[in-house]
């Protein structure tokens, strides 16, 4: 069964980075991409960018340029979102999410990034 | 930027009600629109995609319909798991709704 299991919760400072990995079994890592998607505290869902795991290909959301960057491992079929220059309203659920053409149909249960001084 | 608008923002129904949920595109996606379900402390879920296909294992009571700039989500009659919120996205450069809660009535 396909499942991506994310790595645990992380605390930082103001102006750290923070990478969270995103593990994939179950299924041919390389034939999908990986999405990024974030939840602020009591707030909706926001796409922060997709990676092809088949070429390393990415797609950025505009607002995160810059400061994020997303790679993959495929000897080890993980996925990772490192993020620069956090801020408080960095603070969030981040959630890794396989997608086929565009569409995210199996996600990682979620890693709480929480940025505060 | 497409801005995708969701109402109502809340809907109180009881269960074995059917529930409509609207969502709204500022420009065209033609049919490249999601559906997903989120419960609280879990990751979403997906329903709909293509704007009307049921994704793996999604009931048939869940529906979607629409193209362009409108598109809805029914949900037949409703059963207690299916009290949540639902977001749309659309997947031509991937925006969401801010959400509708479907609450119990």
């Amino acid at each position: 069964q396909v499942q991506l299991v994310q790595s645990g919760a992380e605390v930082k400072k103001p102006g750290a980075s923070v990478k969270v990995s995103c593990k994939a079994s179950g299924y041919t890592f390389t034939s999908y991409g990986i999405s990024w998607v974030r939840q602020a505290p009591g707030q909706g869902l926001e796409w922060m960018g997709w990676i092809s795991a088949y070429n390393g290909n990415t797609n950025y959301a505009q607002k995160l340029q810059g400061r994020v960057t997303m790679t993959t491992d495929t000897s080890t079929s993980t996925a990772y979102m490192e993020l620069r220059s956090l801020r408080s309203d960095d603070t969030a659920v981040y959630y890794c999410a396989r997608t086929a053409t565009m569409i995210s149909d199996y996600w990682g249960q979620g890693t709480l990034v929480t940025v505060s001084s | 930027e497409i801005v995708m608008t969701q109402s109502p923002a809340t809907l109180s129904v009881s269960p074995g009600e059917r529930a409509t949920l609207s969502c709204r595109a500022s420009q065209s996606v033609s049919s490249n629109l999601a559906w997903y379900q989120q419960k609280p402390g879990q990751a979403p879920r997906l329903l709909i995609y293509g704007a009307s296909t049921r994704a793996t294992g999604i009931p048939a009571r869940f529906s979607g319909s629409g193209s362009g700039t409108e598109f809805t989500l029914t949900i037949s009659s409703l059963q207690s798991e299916d009290f949540a919120v639902y977001y749309c996205q659309q997947y031509n450069t991937w925006t969401f709704g801010q959400g509708t809660k479907v609450e119990i009535k």
